[in-house]
């Protein structure tokens, strides 16, 4: 069993560029959550993928986007980077879409915005 | 509004005294409430739910819906407790499922 996958692992822009993280599901998982994770904070919920389609989105600018593929991977996509973008950005895969459905977690990317 | 509140960011005990790392949270409906743990180079991962009412690593939480509160408990704490942990909270909303963190404890437990 393979667990949840990210790439890149660090990543340096500048503002007002894009970027697009990955994220590879657990094996069986068919549901992927995105979280950013700013210094000194908890994890804050940017939105979530079931089969393809968003179901669920935190509060967070459209400016923030994401896809689901087939085979249950996904995609981050943020435009027009601010500086408060910086964070650790975590994918978490889960067996569908109840939500006591224990959530696992990738090792994240650090995104820093200069 | 703040769903997740943990009021200690830093918490010491020594070992094999008890800890309890205080949770509360603010939901309107049945939200599932969890822990989460995140030990010293390791990703976050899932310590117990509400839902399972078991005892994981001698661990404990019991949902108070009167105070709203979800408490993690362990009667002797031994030094490999020593982590970040996070309390969460998960609902269906009408738009969609939400999931909200609180900001953390970072627990550690003193030889």
């Amino acid at each position: 069993e393979t667990g949840v996958t990210q790439s890149p692992t660090h990543l340096i822009k500048t503002r007002g560029q894009q970027v697009t993280l990955r994220c590879s599901s657990q094996s069986g998982h068919n549901t992927v959550s995105w979280y950013q994770q700013a210094l000194g904070q908890g994890p804050q919920f940017i939105f979530q993928y079931y089969r393809e389609e968003e179901n669920g989105r935190g509060n967070f600018p459209p400016r923030f986007s994401g896809l689901q593929f087939p085979n249950y991977s996904s995609e981050l996509n943020v435009n027009a980077l601010e500086l408060d973008d910086s964070a650790l950005y975590l994918c978490a895969s889960s067996l569908g879409l109840v939500t006591g459905y224990e959530q696992f977690f990738g090792p994240g990317t650090r995104l820093t915005v200069l | 509004a703040q769903r997740v509140t943990q009021p200690e960011k830093l918490l010491s005990v020594f070992k094999g005294a008890p800890v309890e790392l205080k949770c509360n949270y603010s939901y309107s409906g049945s939200p599932e409430l969890f822990w989460y743990v995140q030990y010293s180079r390791q990703r976050l991962q899932l310590l117990l739910r509400h839902i399972s009412r078991e005892s994981i690593k001698g661990f404990t939480a019991d949902l108070n819906k009167g105070e709203t509160s979800f408490h993690l408990k362990k009667p002797f704490a031994q030094e490999e407790d020593s982590a970040m942990y996070y309390c969460a909270l998960s609902g269906r909303e009408s738009t969609g499922n939400q999931f909200y963190f609180g900001t953390g404890t970072s627990l550690t437990v003193i030889p």
